[in-house]
């Protein structure tokens, strides 16, 4: 059964801290795997990821993947009040219609 | 420039009432998804259109019903409403599922209460 896994489920921290969250999966000819951030409403996309070990950045945010270990990593540099929201981890398969996403991490950071 | 819209906001029904979900988006995607989203489990694909006219079930069709005869509206129906529905639905489209540039654009959800 195709899944997708993140952790942690949970996350407090300061600001300025820096944090990893994970996310690993087992999907059947996956495609791409991305990531979104979710604060009240809509998931914003944030990266897509389709080949290993090429790290995307935008601005205090990084990820990476790992096609041989099924996992891929998102990391936020010194942290913001803003940064506080669910990230979640989606994976597609080639067809692109199939998109499993996982359980989200709910980061919170504190002032 | 709207991106992707979705009505009602919110909305509280019965067990066994019917009620339809729209969505609507602007940005000429040719393929648009339903999500519902409960407590710790993450969005999960309730039904797929790849494009106009054609419509695919995903990880949790039962109960629901779609129709998609324009391109830039995707229509997701409870036929008899049942507290299990209680849920937060997401309609999301992107430009082309089969293509690289698979990044889906979320609505702002509607949140449904089955009483």
């Amino acid at each position: 059964e195709d899944k997708v896994v993140q952790s942690p489920l949970s996350l407090v921290v300061h600001e300025g801290d820096t944090v990893t969250l994970n996310c690993s999966y087992e999907v059947t000819n996956f495609r791409s795997l991305l990531w979104y951030k979710q604060e009240k409403k809509a998931p914003t996309f944030l990266f897509m990821l389709t080949s290993s070990g090429i790290e995307k950045k935008s601005g205090r945010l990084s990820s990476i993947l790992d096609k041989k270990e099924l996992f891929s990593i998102l990391n936020i540099t010194a942290t913001q009040t803003g940064d506080s929201a669910i990230y979640l981890c989606a994976v597609t398969n080639t067809g692109g219609f199939k998109t499993i996403f996982g359980a989200g991490t709910r980061l919170f950071v504190k002032a | 420039n709207a991106g992707v819209t979705q009505t009602p906001k919110f909305q509280v029904l019965k067990t066994g009432q019917s009620m339809t979900l729209q969505c609507a988006q602007d940005m000429n995607h040719n393929s648009m998804y339903w999500y519902r989203q409960d407590p710790g489990m993450g969005l999960r694909l309730i039904y797929y259109s790849a494009s106009e006219g054609t419509t695919d079930k995903g990880e949790v069709p039962d109960g629901y019903n779609v129709s998609r005869l324009k391109k830039q509206n995707f229509l997701l129906g409870l036929e008899s409403a049942a507290p299990s529905q209680t849920s937060v639905y997401f309609c999301a489209s992107s430009y082309w599922a089969g293509g690289t540039n698979n990044e889906q654009f979320f609505g702002p959800g509607t949140r449904l209460t089955v009483l």
